[in-house]
């Protein structure tokens, strides 16, 4: 089993759905990341969280420590969303060091 | 620079060749990672430098791969004795300091190995 799973694997949407993404782990953690790569290959930071939830824009991420869970949130979701969306985690065992370990991502696709 | 730039962008050599791939972070970042990506799938961590310390490098899969920060900014990957399933992206991110702050990723060196 992987240390952090994503779900679901891909994810279909009409334009202005509200769309969700699950990250699983089992590890403690003493940061989660969301990342985003687009279609054209880059990837970029949305974010990164350690409690609570934060928001951006229409982007909406939360996290729950017991539970070793996180969603990602997208409201009145757009083609323009359409991406991979990927979750990683910073584990807490000092062993980890300042790598993450990263989900296998979760392919949105959004219709017009 | 404005972000994390990688050289060269596409890479297509011959099994057997040694490659050498380039990253320059942003300035001040201290922390500066090397991942390599496979087709459909998510990144996987190979090493990271704090400044010029090469401070993990559990990640490279073999004694062919090795990275160097010499001057705690560009920091090259190189692979010798290529083999074909070094094929992939290779991506380099860098951070103010450590993985809990927020990882600023190069668009990647697309490296094909014939």
């Amino acid at each position: 089993k992987n240390e952090v799973e994503q779900s679901p694997q891909n994810l279909t949407a009409q334009e202005g759905e509200f769309i969700t993404i699950n990250c699983s782990y089992s590890v403690g953690i003493s940061a989660l990341h969301w990342l985003q790569q687009h279609p054209g290959g880059g990837i970029v930071s949305l974010f990164m969280l350690s409690s609570g939830k934060k928001k951006h824009g229409r982007l909406i991420a939360t996290i729950n420590i017991q539970e070793k869970h996180s969603s990602l949130h997208i409201t009145a979701s757009h083609p323009r969303d359409s991406a991979v969306y990927i979750c990683a985690v910073h584990p807490q065992v000092q062993a980890a060091g300042n790598k993450l370990t990263f989900g296998g991502g979760t392919r949105v696709l959004v219709k017009p | 620079g404005a972000g994390v730039s990688q050289s060269p962008r596409y890479k297509v050599t011959k099994r057997g060749q040694d490659v050498a791939l380039r990253c320059d972070p942003i300035s001040g970042h201290v922390s500066l990672y090397w991942y390599r990506q496979a087709l459909g799938q998510g990144p996987e961590f190979l090493t990271y430098f704090n400044y010029e310390a090469q401070q993990d490098k559990s990640g490279l899969p073999n004694d062919r791969f090795s990275a160097e920060r010499p001057e705690g900014s560009i920091s090259t990957l190189t692979i010798q004795r290529t083999e074909q399933r070094d094929s992939a992206m290779y991506r380099c991110a860098s951070s103010k300091f450590g993985a809990t702050d927020t990882q600023y990723f190069g668009p990647g060196t697309r490296l094909t190995v014939l």
